[in-house]
C-alpha cells in the first residue's frame, strides 16, 4: 500500500516569512495529492490539491509543487500570517487504492510568530 | 450548514460498552469514508461506501467495528465492547466521486474517550 512521509514535524517561522513542508510517497500509481489544514479541535480543511498531470498549482499565498519522478510534493506558504498557525497534513491516493481513500502523512505543526 | 456533519461531537464511555456514531455527508456526495485520528497522527482510513454499498475495509477495522449506510445517505459506525485503545477522533468524509472528483470534505469528528 501507499506510504507517505512528511517533514518537518514542527516548523516555526516569523510572520511574513515563507514556510515549506515536504512529503514523499511510495506508490508510483498515486495521482492525487491534497493538503489539509487542521486547527486545534477542528476538522481537517482541504486547502489545495494537485493531480499528477501538473507540476505546480497556486492559490493566492499557497502553492503546491509535484515531482513525479522523485515521488515528492511540497506545500509553500508565502507571507505567513498568525492565522496560518495550524497542523498541516499531506496525503496521497490513486487508482490502486480502489476507493481513493487517502493515506496521510503524520502532520507538520506550523507556528507563525507575530 | 451544507457541510459534513457528525453526531455526537464527544462521547465518553466505559470499557466494554457499545457506542454508535452518525455521519451526514454533503447531500449530493455518493462516496463516504470513515477515518480514525489519534493524537499527533494523520487520519487513518477505516472504511468506504459508494452509495449504500460498503466496498472497502481497512485491516484496522476489527470485527468489533461495523458500519452501515442503509439508504445511501447518512452512515453509522458502531463499536462493540469498546477498549481503551479505541479512544480516538472518528472522522467522516464525503466526496462526489463522479468524473474523478477526488476531493474529500471532512466532518468535525466524534471524539471517543473510553475509560
Amino acid at each position: 500500500g501507499e506510504n507517505v512521509e512528511q517533514h518537518p514535524s514542527t516548523l516555526s517561522v516569523q510572520e511574513g516569512d515563507s514556510a515549506v513542508i515536504k512529503c514523499t510517497y511510495s506508490d508510483s500509481a498515486s495521482n492525487y495529492f491534497p493538503w489539509y489544514k487542521q486547527e486545534l479541535g477542528k476538522r481537517p480543511q482541504l486547502i489545495i490539491d494537485i493531480r499528477s498531470n501538473v507540476g505546480e498549482k497556486k492559490d493566492q499565498r499557497i502553492a503546491v509543487t509535484l515531482n513525479k519522478t522523485a515521488k515528492h510534493f511540497s506545500l509553500h506558504i508565502t507571507e505567513t500570517q498568525p492565522e496560518d498557525s495550524a497542523v498541516y497534513f499531506c496525503a496521497a491516493t490513486g487508482p490502486e487504492a480502489g476507493s481513493y481513500q487517502l493515506t496521510f502523512g503524520k502532520g507538520t505543526k506550523l507556528s507563525v510568530i507575530p | 450548514d451544507t457541510g459534513v456533519s457528525q453526531d455526537p461531537r464527544h462521547k465518553i464511555t466505559k470499557r466494554g460498552q457499545n457506542v454508535t456514531f452518525r455521519c451526514d455527508p454533503i447531500s449530493e456526495h455518493n462516496r463516504l469514508y470513515w477515518y480514525r485520528q489519534t493524537l499527533g497522527q494523520g487520519p487513518e482510513f477505516l472504511t468506504y461506501f459508494q452509495n449504500e454499498a460498503q466496498l472497502e475495509k481497512s485491516r484496522l477495522l476489527s470485527d468489533r467495528f461495523s458500519a452501515e449506510r442503509p439508504k445511501g445517505s447518512f452512515s453509522t459506525l458502531e463499536i462493540q465492547r469498546t477498549e481503551q485503545g479505541d479512544s480516538a477522533m472518528y472522522l467522516c468524509a464525503s466526496s462526489l466521486g463522479a468524473g474523478a472528483k477526488y476531493e474529500q470534505y471532512f466532518g468535525p469528528g466524534t471524539r471517543l474517550t473510553v475509560t
